[in-house]
């Protein structure tokens, strides 16, 4: 069966340091990874998205990058963080080319930064 | 891009009592599915609604996929405190990388 690992499950860092979360898929080949931002208490937001190694598409212009350097790794990374990246990370996976089966989430990363 | 409305944005309700929300769209979507969030948790679906009218239920959830397509509701029976949580609605078109959700709704369930 299909296992997504998201880690750490926590972090607290401060403000201009560095940052990378990991997510990696077990049980399938080629699937498609997104990492979305939750803020407090809000919906989910779209940040990157990868449809192969080295493929990555992003939603929104902002302080963070993406990097699948393996099938089933996807890292979230940023050089400097700002206060405004606070926020629980959540990873997700697709079968690709299928579509209407919705994503699979990993259990999240709960990001403060001080 | 297609934008969802949710609502309600949250809820408070007494155990025992019935729950429904829902979910419109200004465009049509192929799949709609909703998703519940515990606490500290990543989203887990709960159902996934493919064709227009279609009515599917699970367990005490109920959920229909409008025959417009650019709507769906969400109805929970007999609500429980485990029933505590954030739910989504999502629609997803042909392409499998474009699944917007809504914004949730906080469904709080008093003893």
């Amino acid at each position: 069966s299909q296992t997504i690992h998201q880690w750490p499950a926590t972090l607290v860092q401060p403000v201009g340091s560095p940052l990378s979360l990991e997510c990696t898929v077990e049980g399938t080949s080629n699937p498609n990874l997104y990492w979305y931002r939750q803020a407090a208490g809000r919906g989910l937001q779209l940040l990157f998205y990868s449809v192969g190694i080295g493929q990555i598409s992003s939603e929104v212009p902002q302080n963070l990058s993406a990097s699948r350097p393996q099938d089933r790794q996807f890292i979230l990374s940023s050089k400097k963080l700002l206060l405004s990246d606070s926020g629980f990370y959540l990873c997700a996976w697709s079968v690709e080319h299928r579509a209407g089966y919705g994503y699979t989430f990993g259990s999240g990363t709960r990001l403060t930064v001080v | 891009g297609q934008q969802l409305n949710q609502s309600p944005q949250s809820m408070f309700i007494q155990e025992g009592e019935d729950v429904s929300m829902n979910c419109t769209s200004s465009s049509i979507f192929n799949t709609w599915l909703w998703y519940k969030q515990d606490p500290g948790e990543g989203p887990v679906l709960l159902i996934a609604l493919y064709k227009a009218g279609e009515l599917t239920s699970n367990g005490r959830l109920t959920a229909q996929f409008g025959i417009t397509r650019k709507d769906s509701f969400l109805n929970i029976s007999a609500s429980i405190p485990s029933d505590v949580g954030i739910y989504f609605c999502a629609g997803q078109s042909l392409n499998n990388n474009d699944m917007r959700f809504g914004a949730g709704t906080r469904l709080t369930v008093k003893p």
